[in-house]
């Protein structure tokens, strides 16, 4: 199974200035043959379910907002929040589905307002 | 615009069973592979189990293989979770998704809460 590691496992970040979360995969999630980092990242508010931001590793759901990027290839990836806003108070996963099953997550990442 | 309502959580013995629902609407159901993942009370994200479109194929997490069975009725949109020989460790709240493009999990329900305790 592809082991997902995030870090930290929290971050304090004042309003307005720039998140950044890590993730690294335990073997590469890109498939050579499109080009694609099969990558998911996803954001849970308080008592509500995850929320699909990013897949192949960099391109946004509809509706995101575009200060969500995503960066990176083959086993390490970023997730930018380019101006932190009240509303991105979230625990943030990332998730692998290039080899399955299983998919496997991330710890998470639980970002706050300092 | 997809939408997933999860129900038949709460409050179980150890060692009895339950059976999730989730009622999918806003898509064309017969043509998704679906999934549960659950979240353990204050914890992260846990893969449970998914089918294909047909319900020709199932896969499981190894902690609830040859206890928990996955299923779907394409005639009524429903995904269902048969839980069997309940631990306390399966407490959590159970999620329904949708499989996208790619196999990425792109639509979630609100969740069911399943608490197994004596």
């Amino acid at each position: 199974d592809i082991v997902m590691t995030q870090s930290p496992d929290s971050l304090a970040v004042s309003l307005g200035e720039r998140a950044t979360i890590r993730c690294k995969s335990s073997q590469s999630v890109l498939y050579s043959s499109t080009n694609k980092n099969y990558l998911a990242w996803f954001q849970q508010k308080p008592g509500q379910p995850p929320k699909l931001l990013l897949y192949w590793a960099s391109t946004r759901e509809s509706g995101v907002p575009d200060r969500f990027s995503g960066s990176g290839s083959g086993t390490e990836f970023t997730l930018t929040i380019s101006s932190l806003q009240a509303e991105d108070v979230a625990v943030y996963y990332c998730q692998q589905y290039y080899s399955t099953p299983p998919w496997t997550f991330g710890q998470g990442t639980r970002v706050e307002i300092k | 615009q997809v939408q997933l309502v999860e129900s038949g959580g709460g409050v179980v013995q150890p060692g009895r069973s339950l059976r999730l629902s989730c009622a999918a609407s806003g898509f064309t159901f017969g043509s998704y592979a679906m999934h549960w993942v659950r979240q353990a009370p204050g914890k992260g994200l846990e893969w449970v189990a998914v089918i294909s479109y047909d319900g020709s194929n199932q896969y499981y997490a190894d902690s609830v293989k040859g206890r928990f069975t996955i299923s779907r009725d394409n005639s009524k949109n429903t995904l269902y979770l048969q839980m069997n020989s309940l631990r306390g460790d399966d407490t959590a709240v159970y999620y329904c998704a949708k499989d996208g493009s790619g196999s990425r999990l792109d639509s979630w329900g609100q969740g069911t809460l399943v608490t197994v305790s004596s």
